[in-house]
């Protein structure tokens, strides 16, 4: 079945830090992929998106790349800032009836 | 202007009581949705409705029941709290049931069952 797996976390760094945010899947056919973030007491908000294999998505200096050969979309930021602590979501697109499948989330902890 | 609002916010309740969750998207969307998002921030779908009917009914007790009087508002009413019931609810929606949709959420309502 589909199925989306991401790094555990929490992951703490610091400010200015490179950040990498694994993500790889499990699907039959060709599905959508999004990385969504939830801020602290807040709902979660759409990222990046990515429909097609080597789309690159892309927002608020955070991108990420649908490798299909590789199954994955890890989310990659060059120079994290405090204000980017939140959780962060990965997701697949179900093909038969268009609902999501969600990643288990990764805390990012940025230290001033 | 709020795309999707929530009401209430916070809920705090007595087990055995039965209690009403709201939901209204001002974005003209034609699906809306229930998540459940437990301690650790995982993520449950359990109600889709497109244009006011059902389409998505994950295995959720039958103690939660959606209403959807028109596309706009998706509300949740849940008998008989247990307090495994205390999570945050989130409702989302999406202009339409498409694999490269956005889903669009709420501020989310935090229940807690003593």
């Amino acid at each position: 079945g589909n199925s989306v797996t991401q790094m555990e976390g929490p992951v703490t760094l610091s400010e200015e830090a490179f950040l990498t945010i694994n993500c790889t899947y499990t699907a039959t056919g060709y599905p959508s992929l999004f990385w969504y973030v939830q801020y602290p007491g807040e709902g979660l908000q759409l990222l990046l998106k990515a429909t097609k294999a080597d789309d690159k998505g892309s927002n608020k200096g955070f991108e990420a790349t649908y490798r299909k050969e590789t199954t994955s979309f890890h989310l990659e930021k060059g120079s994290v800032q405090v204000s980017d602590s939140a959780v962060y979501f990965c997701a697949l697109s179900k093909d038969s009836n268009y609902q999501l499948i969600w990643g288990a989330g990764t805390k990012l902890i940025i230290k001033p | 202007d709020t795309a999707v609002s929530q009401t209430p916010k916070y809920l705090v309740t007595q087990m055995g009581n039965d209690k009403s969750i709201k939901c209204e998207q001002n974005l003209g969307h034609d699906t809306m949705y229930w998540y459940k998002q437990d301690s650790k921030k995982f993520l449950k779908i359990m109600f889709s409705y497109n244009n006011k009917e059902l389409i998505i009914n994950e295995t959720v007790p039958n103690r939660f029941s959606p209403k959807s009087p028109d596309k706009a508002h998706l509300n949740l009413h849940i008998n008989s709290l247990e307090l495994g019931d205390s999570a945050v609810y989130f409702c989302a929606s999406s202009q339409s049931r498409t694999r490269q949709e956005t889903q669009y959420f709420g501020p989310g309502t935090r229940l807690l069952v003593l």
